[in-house]
């Protein structure tokens, strides 16, 4: 159980363009959902944290209108980063809330922008 | 500000020997601390974890110690095969306001177990 599933898990854009990413708790309902961000031997960055039904609280220095989340139902997050650019490539993780404290993570997408 | 600080940063154990990875924290409001381990261009999965109102839980070969006067903790793992080469983040669970749920990650251990 506590399966969590990315899509898609790399994708390779073109500069100014918008990638959407989907984050699905397979097996459990989540009330919370977290995306993060991880650079290359680097620690989990927190990008924000998204609740079902409400706007999604973002961390500081992360630029909202750049990083879209919707939170639309209990087992569905997407992050939709929009006019990507070379510096947003990275690996973008999701994770889903259950219960009050496990949380399980997605495994990741690999954002190339070109 | 680092919320959890973990060491070391990178550890080299020879087969059948004992990993032990340590993190320690100041926020007194934390209330739970689970370990993951990260294998490359994969995402971290849940390994163990634990409240603060126990000092010790064990699953198979990985323990997690906790030291709650000290505010530290630390993982062993038992018995290091080479499978267990990964990177492995401690993190501790915030709980406050909006942030409800937040974990704060250590900076990471890269575990390395020879045969």
């Amino acid at each position: 159980g506590a399966v969590v599933s990315q899509h898609p898990s790399w994708v390779i854009c073109k500069s100014g363009t918008s990638v959407k990413i989907e984050c699905r708790s397979l097996d459990f309902q989540a009330t919370t959902m977290f995306w993060y961000r991880q650079f290359p031997k680097q620690s989990l960055m927190l990008m924000a944290t998204s609740n079902e039904g409400s706007k999604a609280t973002y961390e500081q220095g992360v630029e909202k209108d750049k990083f879209l989340i919707n939170h639309a139902s209990l087992t569905l997050s997407t992050l939709t980063v929009t006019s990507a650019h070379p510096e947003d490539s990275s690996f973008y993780i999701c994770s889903a809330a259950r219960y009050a404290y496990e949380q399980y993570f997605g495994p990741g997408t690999r954002l190339t922008v070109t | 500000q680092q919320q959890v600080k973990q060491s070391p940063q990178s550890l080299i154990v020879q087969k059948g020997g004992i990993s032990i990875i340590n993190c320690a924290y100041e926020n007194t409001a934390f209330d739970y601390f689970p370990w993951y381990q990260q294998f490359p261009g994969k995402g971290p999965a849940l390994l163990i974890a634990i409240r603060p109102d126990v000092s010790e839980k064990k699953e198979g070969r990985f323990t997690i110690s906790f030291n709650k006067s000290a505010k530290q903790f630390s993982l062993h793992i038992m018995d290091s095969q080479p499978g267990d080469s990964a990177t492995y983040f401690c993190a501790a669970r915030g709980d406050r306001g909006s942030t409800l749920g937040r974990l704060y990650f250590g900076r990471g251990t890269q575990l390395t177990v020879w045969p």
